[in-house]
């Protein structure tokens, strides 16, 4: 599995957009990138998956470099409850099933 | 029904006790996860069944031990635990078929070894 590195924290202001990057320079060709947020004390919630082209949905945007090793979650508009820790992961299918390894995870405050 | 429901919410056990985790989930996935999550860290994966089969354990000790009585339960058996075993356990559940896809987690079981 390609290990991915993301910054310990980051901040921003609240209404604005909050662009959080990670690295995953081992990717392999097979090897989807996924994004998750975990708010304290909950479970993960699911925010994005792509391949190799951008993605957008309800939730955010996820950017991948045109060589596939380094990407950046987009929230647009960030509010308070987007103060969360985010979790950048390379994950690939492993026989029948498949395997999601969460990266260190960045802690994101978003101040008023 | 989008939830994935995690019994007991927290778990106080002693060394020499056996207990039990569940999960349960009612949307039809097939594939069920145990993830172990100490304060600070991000998951990690320790069990994946698929279509209730066990397809993947990430060398986990012997003293846990996963059960899939059907499509909608996971249960994780716990027996002899050390106080490093304390943590967060998290179930997760997603479609199947294989690739991950989005997983949907539960709020997790807060086991406490003393």
């Amino acid at each position: 599995d390609a290990k991915t590195t993301q910054p310990t924290s980051m901040d921003c202001a609240e209404g604005r957009a909050a662009n959080l990057p990670c690295n995953h320079s081992t990717i392999s060709g097979n090897e989807y990138v996924y994004w998750y947020r975990q708010i304290h004390s909950q479970g993960p919630q699911y925010i994005i998956h792509g391949l190799k082209n951008n993605e957008t949905n309800e939730m955010a945007s996820l950017i991948i470099t045109e060589d596939r090793k380094s990407s950046t979650l987009i929230l647009p508009h960030a509010t308070l409850r987007d103060t969360a820790v985010y979790y950048c992961s390379a994950s690939e299918r492993s026989g029948n099933t498949g395997k999601l390894i969460f990266g260190q995870g960045t802690t994101l405050q978003v101040k008023p | 029904d989008t939830e994935v429901t995690q019994t007991p919410k927290h778990l106080v056990m002693g060394m020499t006790n056996k207990k039990s985790l569940k999960c349960e989930q009612h949307m039809g996935h097939r594939a069920m996860y145990w993830y172990k999550q100490k304060a600070k860290k991000p998951p990690e994966l320790m069990f994946v069944y698929s279509y209730e089969k066990l397809s993947i354990n990430e060398s986990v000790p012997s003293r846990f031990s996963p059960e899939c009585p059907n499509s909608s339960l996971l249960n994780l058996h716990l027996h002899a635990l050390q106080p490093e075993d304390s943590a967060l356990y998290l179930c997760a559940s997603s479609q199947g078929g294989g690739f991950p896809g989005e997983l949907f987690f539960g709020e997790g079981s807060r086991l406490t070894v003393l």
